[in-house]
């Protein structure tokens, strides 16, 4: 079946710990997105990548990183900068046709410890 | 800059009533797209409708409608005879800009729906 695939569904990090979340998808998209997902406030857009070996910062991406070596890849780690990395994360990809809904994967829950 | 609000942080009806979801938006751009999408909880979010600013008709699709409004900035959802299934917390959603490609997201609506 075609879809995204995030591991793990739930990670524990110690603080000042990086932690790499995975994102895989295979359904053929260009595109690829990050969102973190905080109770009362949406998703918030994190990184985004329209092609191989091209990304772009979102709205917050202090704190965190990203790779695209691959189509069907698009790692997210959180490293130790991040001040407040307890969240839920949130990966989607889409066609790079205009104004085409994104598809989702299940989310990491990501837990300081 | 783009925003959208849900003014409706939580809703609880009881199976088979109607229920709206509200969804009001800012945006400057001319040419923009909205989005429902449904996040149950497994997690996921599940494209529910896409509509384009050109377009102001009502969709209807079983049980979901939608009301798109530009007069008013909103894009309102109406889930009719509701069912447990539905509940599920609920996002609005607006692209960020001409080429669409990433989005500016509601706080959503969570929707609880008891038998």
């Amino acid at each position: 079946d075609g879809g995204i695939t995030q591991s793990p569904k739930y990670l524990f990090r110690k603080e000042g710990q990086n932690v790499t979340l995975s994102c895989e998808q295979n359904l053929n998209h260009d595109a690829m997105y990050w969102y973190r997902q905080d109770p009362g406030q949406g998703l918030r857009l994190i990184y985004y990548s329209q092609i191989v070996n091209d990304f772009q910062k979102g709205d917050i991406a202090e704190g965190y990183s990203v790779s695209r070596e691959k189509k069907e890849s698009f790692p997210l780690t959180v490293t130790s900068a991040q001040k407040n990395p307890t969240a839920f994360y949130l990966c989607a990809s889409s066609i790079t046709r205009a104004w085409t809904e994104a598809f989702f994967g299940q989310g990491t829950r990501l837990t300081v410890v | 800059a783009q925003k959208v609000t849900q003014a409706q942080t939580e809703i609880s009806v009881v199976e088979k009533e109607d229920v709206t979801l509200d969804c009001v938006y800012e945006t400057r751009d001319t040419t923009y797209y909205l989005f429902w999408y449904k996040q149950p909880p497994s997690g996921e979010l599940v494209f529910l409708i896409r509509r384009n600013s050109f377009d102001e008709q009502n969709e209807i699709s079983g049980r979901y409608s939608w009301n798109f409004q530009k007069s008013t900035s909103s894009f309102n959802f109406t889930i009719t005879a509701s069912q447990v299934v539905d509940s599920a917390v609920y996002f609005c959603a607006l692209s960020r800009d001409n080429y669409g490609q990433n989005f500016v997201f509601g706080p959503g609506t969570r929707l609880s729906v008891l038998p």
